[in-house]
């Protein structure tokens, strides 16, 4: 199977302007998480998207958001982008089972000027 | 507000040590304790999902222990290597939540 795949890799973008970002799961897994990982910090937990619904949602602005799709493919959209926005952003797929293994993609490195 | 602690938060191992790291996480509501290891440049590769309490599992040199009661778990690693050099994750499922609580995580550096 092919694993959790993640575009684009890298990105830069200035304050204010918006982007996208995109994650394609693994085959059959129905659940995508979004994390955010910045130095010095943890995992911090964005959102779940499971069968096209938001399961649950991280304590993040609003300008943080997101959708997936039928085919299970999840985007994440942050807008009004700021400095500290600048982060690794790791999206983590899994079957449907809390106790399933998360798999994670390689990540998209987003760099804010 | 759920909370999962590690430690320590970074250490340093002789090739060829053996060496510990602790996961602290609520004691109530427990459902599944994962850890991970994040490898420098690469992706979070899962290595135990634990459920029960007392739950040991081994995978290779490294194994893990769980005790659900007192809320804690140990990751060991027996004769550490370099390549055993990563950050090390763990992550707490509570059965009221959607979401994987994750500690900041243990950083091994293994010297040669």
């Amino acid at each position: 199977k092919a694993g959790v795949t993640q575009t684009p890799r890298y990105l830069i973008k200035t304050r204010g302007q918006q982007v996208t970002l995109s994650c394609s799961p693994i085959s059959g897994h129905r659940s995508v998480s979004w994390y955010q990982q910045t130095p010095g910090q943890g995992l911090q937990f964005l959102f779940e998207y499971f069968s096209e619904t938001q399961r649950n949602k991280g304590n993040f602005p609003g300008r943080f958001s997101g959708r997936q799709f039928s085919n299970s493919r999840s985007e994440m959209n942050v807008s009004t982008l700021e400095l500290g926005d600048s982060a690794l952003y790791l999206c983590a797929s899994r079957s449907t089972g809390n106790t399933d293994t998360q798999y994670f993609g390689p990540g998209t490195r987003l760099t804010v000027l | 507000i759920l909370n999962v602690e590690q430690s320590p938060q970074s250490l340093h191992v002789q090739e060829g040590d053996s060496t510990n790291f602790t996961c602290s996480f609520p004691s109530s509501n427990f459902y599944a304790l994962h850890w991970y290891r994040w490898e420098t440049a690469k992706s979070p590769e899962a290595l135990f999902v634990m459920t029960l309490n007392g739950d040991e599992k081994k995978k290779g040199r490294i194994s893990a222990t769980l005790n659900t009661k007192e809320g804690y778990s140990y990751l060991y690693i027996k004769g550490s290597q370099p390549e055993d050099s990563a950050t090390y994750l763990c992550a707490f499922w509570g059965d009221s939540n959607y979401q994987l609580i994750w500690g900041a995580g243990t950083k091994l550096i293994i010297k040669p």
